[in-house]
């Protein structure tokens, strides 16, 4: 089955940009499938970042749009998060997932198992 | 911006059930689905399209849907049910993906 992994620094300076990525085994992530991004500040509840497309097309919360790029690799059969100008507030556990898509709606199935991006100088 | 209202928190005894509500103006119109979060691990998906159970997740966990009002079901509950639960859903308006979910509600077994 498909199973997803994320990884990426640990720890964000105040400014930067938060840089994420997303291997997916099991599958391809040229199925007809989006792929997506879902947060979670420590103690607090999910925030849906964005998706992509393995054509490359994307989504993004309006939210967290000018700051977020979502990116696919199909050769390495993964995708890549990148946000920028990150404060104290994204800090979070940086979760990947796979997303079915009707209209408007997706739901995400699998998870990865998250990674926690901590913003601090 | 839409929103989904879940109660804080529900407490159920072993073997009790257990319903956890999650309501939305446009719950009529879009269908809910609901996660399961143990702490430290991702959320699983436990119930789509209102009352939908994936492969692998047990019988005791239902869904469903009333006017503004959907409800996750849990009979028989169980000690390693205790977790936080979340629905999930979207604005009915427009075209653009809108991802919206619940605050959370966290189940506790007695």
């Amino acid at each position: 089955q498909v199973q997803l992994q994320e990884s990426g620094p640990g720890l964000v300076k105040p400014s930067g940009t938060l840089s994420l990525t997303c291997a997916v085994s099991g599958g391809s992530i040229s199925s007809s499938n989006w792929w997506s991004w879902v947060r979670q500040p420590p103690g607090k509840g999910l925030e849906w970042i964005g998706e992509i497309y393995h054509s490359g097309s994307t989504n993004y919360n309006p939210s967290l749009k000018s700051r977020v790029t979502i990116s696919v690799d199909k050769s390495k059969n993964q995708f890549s998060l990148k946000l920028s100008s990150v404060t104290a507030a994204d800090t979070a556990v940086y979760y990947c997932a796979r997303a079915t898509v009707q209209g408007v709606i997706r739901w995400f199935d699998p998870w990865g198992q998250g990674t926690l991006v901590t913003v601090s100088s | 911006s839409y929103e989904l209202t879940q109660p804080p928190s529900v407490s159920v005894s072993p073997g009790q059930t257990a319903r956890i509500t999650c309501s939305g103006d446009a719950l009529p119109k879009q269908y809910a689905y609901w996660y399961q979060q143990k702490p430290g691990q991702a959320p699983v998906l436990v119930i789509y399209k209102d009352s939908e159970r994936p492969s692998g997740i047990p019988e005791r966990f239902s869904g469903s849907s009333s006017g503004t009002t959907v409800t996750l079901t849990i009979s028989g509950v169980q000690a390693e049910d205790e977790a936080d639960y979340y629905c999930q859903s979207a604005d009915s308006s427009g075209t653009y993906p809108h991802v919206v979910f619940g605050g959370g509600t966290k189940l506790t077994v007695l």
